[in-house]
This record gives structure tokens, sequence and C-alpha cells, in this order.
């Protein structure tokens, strides 16, 4: 009964493709955010979408595109892929989108690029 | 901006033993959370501490936030082997910000044997 599924967890793909990660939450939360973990292990917020509807965008690049077709999903999509977007990018939700809920995380999606 | 800076960057330690992982922010926090990351795995939620003074703990790991709300520290009594990971500590930098977390850069905590 995983609480924040993300797929595929592995990806591997060449300089200049488009990729898409998946992620769906079973949590009932009304929350979904993008967060990307760099080599050194810095986690930095991408996205966050409340009740479909995006919240925040923070200054990432327009070839990330994500997308909530409902609460409970939140995929990206990301085009014309490039060698820094090797990273690990990580699926997280929470109830409300203020300070009072922890946010889950998936296990993340290791994205190499070639 | 706000940031969040983390001491130690690694730490090893013995089996048995005590530590204690710091989280300093440069502006005031309304609600700390704790993390533990193992490799190839997400993030798993330890703490969250939102009052000044406050202190919380989980089996051996205990967490305070200071009474002016800008540092947090980790403590673990008597460490074993599944104690060691990554620890990050994540925070909302401003109150309705759309629930987005700023985290420090990690404590990466190894535990020998």
């Amino acid at each position: 009964d995983t609480a924040v599924s993300q797929t595929p967890k592995y990806l591997v793909t060449q300089m200049g493709n488009d990729k898409s990660i998946k992620c769906e939450q079973n949590l009932g939360h009304d929350t979904m955010y993008w967060y990307k973990q760099d080599s050194k292990k810095f986690l930095k917020i991408m996205f966050s979408y409340n009740n479909k509807e995006l919240i925040i965008n923070e200054t990432v690049p327009n070839r990330f595109s994500p997308k909530s077709p409902d609460k409970a999903h939140l995929n990206l999509h990301i085009n014309s892929l490039e060698l820094g977007d090797s990273a690990v990018y990580f699926c997280a939700s929470s109830q409300g989108g203020n300070s009072n809920q922890p946010q889950h995380f998936g296990d993340g999606t290791r994205l190499s690029i070639l | 901006s706000q940031e969040l800076e983390q001491s130690p960057q690694s730490l090893i330690v013995q089996e048995g033993k005590n530590l204690t992982i710091n989280c300093t922010s440069s502006k005031t926090l309304y609600g700390l959370y704790w993390y533990k990351q193992k490799y190839g795995e997400g993030l798993i939620f330890l703490m969250m501490l939102q009052k000044g003074g406050e202190e919380k703990s989980h089996e051996k790991i205990t967490a305070k936030l200071d009474e002016k709300k800008q540092q947090s520290s980790l403590h673990i009594t008597a460490s074993q082997p599944s104690h060691a990971g990554i620890y990050l500590c994540g925070a909302v930098p401003s109150y309705n910000q759309g629930g987005k977390l700023i985290f420090g850069q990690g404590t990466e905590l190894s535990v020998k044997p």
C-alpha cells in the first residue's frame, strides 16, 4: 500500500529526448510537489500543485512541464533533455499547502542523461 | 532568501555512541521537519517542530527547536547501524508559500558496528 509512488524508478536516456515521470498518491492529499536532488544531495522544490492548480513554479526551465489530471496525480514531462537534468526527481504530497502538515515523499526517479 | 545550514556534513560513529546533528536557519522558522534518506530510497518523515522550545522524541531520536525558532538539533542515543543514512532538515520559509520546503544540504551518518 505505497503512499506516494513514482514511475519509473530509473530512467536512462540520451540528450535531446523527451521523457515523462509519473506520480500518484493514495493518501487523499490535495497538494503535490516535484523536487530535484542534485549530485550533492541538495534537494530543491520545482513545482507544487493544489487541487490541480499550479501554486509554485520555482524558476524551472520551461522544458519542464508538470501536469495534474486530478489531485491524486502529478506527472512531470521534460522536453529536450540536457546533461544537467541528470538528478533524482522526487514527488511528494501533503494535505494543504501550509506548514502544519508533513510532506510524504516517493522513492524518487533516477534520471541519467547520456 | 532563507537558507538552512546543517552541521556536520558527514559523521562516522561507533555503534552505541550518541550523536547530534544541527540545523541553523538564516531566518525565523515557521515549521521545521526532519527527514531521513537511505540510498536509493525516498525521504522518510521523522518529526515536525513548530513551537519555540518544542521537543519531540521517537524511539531513540529526539529533535528540539530553540526558543528563537532559528535552530534545531537532532539527537540520536545509542546509535545503531539502522540509523545510518542522510538526515535532512526542511523548513517552510514563510507562512503560506504553497507549502514549499527548503532543505539543508544533509548530514550523512555512518554507524560502524
